[in-house]
């Protein structure tokens, strides 16, 4: 079985300054890893994963994330955040397949908050 | 290219009564899975569906079933509603077999059950 904390549940922060949101899995087995991001009243959207390979992932609106194996953490980064980011951060996890799609384990999600 | 579409937005229901939500997979996708979102909360992993039958289940009770359809769309069905199944109730369509292993998600069916 797979688990993740999400280490904070609220980060205020203010605008162009830099964000880090903590992310730490627990497993058994080799997992994927992801983070998501939700607006307010909408469904999940993909920010960026990590599948193999370089353990720095970028992802799409600036963020990046770094896999770290033996702290099993999945942080993700922004170096200047904007009033847009404002939303709801999700990090999960999925186990390692050949090909086939299993579930993801979410984390209970981090609200990141910017003020002007 | 359409993406993943969830119906009805919102729901409110009674307690004990049953509900049925809907969900179009992203075209070019076989594989549906449906989470459950309470407030405040990640989403939960409910079960999916592959080929029609289903592919893998969370926690949760026989009352939540589901069916899939030739077109890879799905519903989930909750029979004997309680109070603490209202929820925010997600969609998500992927592809066995391929090497994204990505999940795209719907808006949501927001469900309220009095």
């Amino acid at each position: 079985a797979q688990s993740v904390t999400q280490l904070d549940s609220q980060v205020p922060v203010f605008e162009e300054a830099p964000v880090e949101l903590r992310c730490n899995y627990s497993s058994s087995v080799s997992v994927y890893l992801f983070w998501y991001v939700q607006y307010p009243n909408q469904g999940l959207q993909l920010l960026l994963k990590y599948l193999s390979g370089s353990t720095l992932v970028k992802g799409i609106n600036g963020f990046e994330a770094e896999f770290n194996k033996s702290q099993t953490s999945f942080h993700l980064r922004k170096p200047s955040v904007h009033i847009s980011d404002t939303a709801e951060y999700f990090c999960a996890v999925s186990r390692v397949s050949g090909g086939s799609n299993y579930k993801l384990t979410f984390g209970k999600g981090t609200l990141l908050t910017v003020n002007p | 290219e359409t993406g993943v579409t969830q119906s009805p937005t919102h729901l409110i229901k009674t307690r004990g009564q049953q509900v049925t939500l809907r969900c179009s997979s992203q075209s070019g996708h076989n594989t549906v899975s449906w989470y459950q979102q309470a407030l405040g909360q990640g989403p939960q992993f409910i079960f999916q569906y592959y080929r029609e039958e289903e592919n893998g289940r969370g926690n949760f009770p026989p009352r939540f079933s589901g069916l899939q359809f030739p077109n890879y769309s799905s519903e989930l069905n909750v029979n004997a509603l309680e109070l603490d199944d209202s929820a925010l109730y997600l969609c998500a369509s992927s592809t066995q077999g391929g090497l994204s292993y990505e999940q795209y998600f719907g808006p949501g069916t927001r469900l309220t059950v009095t």
